[in-house]
């Protein structure tokens, strides 16, 4: 079980927006750590994604943002594309100074 | 340009000592607040954090699993090293590692770069 909840699987048509949610507790999320997002493409590596909780790295397209409130953050695709199709994981620390992960998020486009 | 290669036996047999390599280029654990993790993704599960080591030789282990973890460096070598021991059917996986530009600044410690994975897998 991932120290981080999102839900398995999440769809849209193209064009659509999508939020994938990442619920965590006092001991992370809510301590304060970043969010950080990671995009999985089959038979793939992870990529970052997202960092600093609403940050995006060089290259990545402006329709995927997110954002952080509390014990939680989400990640955001407006805009829906075909290639968007992937796992989506979220990411942080705990006091332990250990990483967590989230389960991962199956983006489905119909 | 920064890569990363992990390297490593493709089969352990149960009990085994599993000894993962990762080889580095484009950057320096030197640098302040550089790490290198390892991550591992059993077969169409979830990715789980191991362990992070940064350039002051400083470690910090996945509390589940820190009594089967050591990491290690040669920096001369630009190589971060993973063992687990006592291997189990259940850690067969891809492991990975990857660079963190800053594991002591929380907005900065996402893992920046990936290497392509190593697939291990525990059979008798």
């Amino acid at each position: 079980q991932s120290v981080l909840t999102q839900p398995p699987s999440v769809s849209g048509v193209p064009g659509q927006r999508v939020t994938i949610s990442c619920t965590g507790s006092s001991s992370n999320i809510g301590a304060g750590y970043d969010v950080h997002w990671y995009q999985q493409l089959p038979g793939t590596a992870p990529k970052l994604l997202i960092y600093g909780n609403n940050n995006r790295p060089s290259g990545v397209p402006d329709r995927f943002s997110g954002s952080k409130s509390g014990t939680s953050a989400s990640l955001d695709i407006t805009g829906l594309q075909a290639e968007d199709e992937a796992d989506y994981y979220c990411q942080s620390h705990d006091d332990s100074m250990e990483g967590v992960f989230g389960g991962g998020t199956k983006v489905t486009v119909l | 340009q920064v890569t990363l290669r992990e390297s490593g036996p493709a089969l352990v047999k149960p009990t085994q000592t599993l000894t993962l390599t990762c080889t580095f280029s484009g950057f320096s654990l030197s640098t302040s607040g550089m790490c290198v993790t390892w991550i591992r993704q059993p077969p169409g599960k979830a990715l789980e954090w191991l362990a992070l080591i940064d350039g002051d030789d400083d470690k910090y282990y996945s509390t589940s699993l820190k009594t089967r973890l050591t990491i290690s460096k040669d920096t001369s070598k630009n190589q971060v090293v993973l063992t687990m021991t006592n291997m189990d059917p259940l850690d067969t996986a891809t492991y990975y590692c990857a660079r963190v530009l800053d594991y002591y600044d929380s907005s900065k410690n996402a893992l920046d770069i990936w290497g392509q994975g190593a697939m291990v897998t525990v059979s008798s």
